[in-house]
């Protein structure tokens, strides 16, 4: 069975910083591409960044370019987003998905306020 | 960016009777890169249709994906109690990936 764990989360203030994690188990990680969605509360689903199954490529939406940074460790199973530069707009739940959204974790919250 | 406009915003149906969602994007865009999602309050979105039209595992064949182009349509044949929720597509094409913003199926 696919599991996804979102962690990290938490209040931080603004300009702040944050490392998310996601372990995954249950399939082969480093065979699939891995992708953070957010949902700011009361809102929508917006993509945040995908990167592909070796690491090698990333894409990040422009409202988190040059401050947000996914990664991986294939041989930990584990997905992060590095937050930096956190802005009240930040705030969401952020889930992380296997490929475009296959399967998806229970979400992390991040709440950015001072 | 690709725009996906969904409508009608909220869908007042009763259990038994046929949904009709639409998603139309700003342009025309490969249908082996359109997913759909239902997501109910506090839980993640699940993935309902991928490819346009291909039901994903577990998926019962009440939910059916179709379209082409820039207008594609879920359908739910016969609402169960269970399918009140939110809906929303998804463009996952090309970066940068993007979502519609929903359409609330709720209980009339």
């Amino acid at each position: 069975e696919v599991q996804l764990l979102e962690s990290g989360g938490g209040l931080v203030q603004p300009g702040g910083s944050l490392r998310l994690s996601c372990a995954a188990s249950g399939f082969t990680f480093s065979s699939h591409d891995m992708t953070w969605v957010r949902q700011a509360p009361g809102k929508g689903l917006e993509w945040v960044s995908t990167i592909s199954d070796s690491g090698g490529t990333s894409y990040h939406a422009d409202s988190v370019k040059g401050r947000f940074t996914i990664s991986r460790d294939n041989s930990k199973n584990t997905l992060y987003l590095q937050m930096k530069s956190l802005r009240v707009e930040d705030t969401a739940v952020y889930y992380c998905a296997k490929n475009a959204g296959t399967h998806w974790g229970q979400g992390t919250l991040v709440t950015v306020s001072s | 960016e690709i725009v996906l406009t969904q409508s009608p915003g909220t869908l007042s149906l009763s259990p038994g009777e046929r949904a009709t969602l639409s998603c139309r994007t700003s342009q025309s865009i490969n249908s082996d890169y359109l997913a759909w999602y239902q997501q109910k309050p506090g839980q993640a979105p699940r993935l309902l249709i991928y490819g346009a039209y291909s039901r994903a595992t577990g998926i019962p064949d009440r939910f059916s994906g179709s379209g082409s182009g820039t207008d594609f349509t879920l359908t739910i044949r016969r609402l169960e109690p269970e399918d009140f929720a939110v809906y929303y597509c998804q463009n996952y094409g090309s970066s940068p990936w993007t979502f519609g913003q929903g359409t609330k199926v709720e209980i009339k």
